[in-house]
């Protein structure tokens, strides 16, 4: 059972250039997140889903553009790397947040612009 | 809009203290309530959690929190750490916004358990 599953791992971008990370997950969960993690500032939710189809933005969606076209994938892309998306990002799927089900996280992706 | 707050940002102990960790949120419904855990170089991993019922709830590797309605407090506690215990700790509610259910994390707390 693979749960949530991230690529790439790790990557290291030059200012500019563009990227797409992948976050697949094999539950069936209807809701998936995009968060990213700094140091001192805790996850902080860049896009969430809420369905196929669906896209909403976070707290700092800016420099960040997903996609939701099947249920179990949430892209997110960056079209122009900045240094300051230099982060962790992790994806996290639930089945509804309200419905007494909690998230469950990928591995996290390690993002360096330079 | 609901918040989570993590006073303590880094606490160290020695192993057999006890642990209480500090969390508050604000938001006027109702809430259901999180701890997370993320090991060094690893992803989240859920604790426990709090939807409704007994407001003393009893998680994984004996860790407990207990739901505090009237101070919006649901704090994590553990009589004895280990030094295996040495993480960040993630404080996180989830409520009702607008149709849909936004998950919101403090911005955590890292344990560092001497041996």
């Amino acid at each position: 059972n693979a749960g949530v599953t991230q690529t790439p791992k790790f990557r290291v971008l030059k200012t500019g250039q563009s990227m797409t990370l992948l976050c697949a997950q094999d539950m069936n969960h209807e809701y998936m997140y995009w968060y990213r993690q700094d140091p001192g500032m805790g996850l902080r939710l860049i896009h969430y889903s809420v369905g196929e189809g669906t896209t909403a933005k976070g707290e700092v969606p800016d420099g960040y553009n997903v996609s939701r076209l099947k249920k179990q994938n949430f892209l997110l892309g960056l079209e122009s790397a900045a240094p300051s998306q230099t982060s962790v990002y992790f994806c996290a799927s639930s089945y509804n947040p309200g419905k007494n089900t909690e998230a469950f996280f990928g591995q996290g992706t390690r993002l360096t612009v330079v | 809009a609901q918040s989570v707050s993590q006073h303590n940002h880094h606490v160290i102990l020695s192993e057999a203290a006890s642990l209480e960790l500090g969390c508050n949120y604000s938001y006027g419904g109702t809430v259901n309530l999180f701890w997370y855990v993320q090991y060094p170089g690893q992803h989240l991993q859920l604790l426990l959690k709090y939807f409704s019922g007994d407001p003393l709830v009893k998680g994984i590797k004996g860790f407990e929190a207990e739901f505090i309605k009237s101070k919006f407090s649901f704090n994590l506690r553990k009589p004895s750490v280990q030094w295996s215990d040495t993480a960040e700790y993630f404080c996180a509610v989830t409520a009702q916004r607008g149709g849909y259910q936004k998950v919101t994390f403090g911005t955590g707390t890292k344990l560092q358990v001497i041996p």
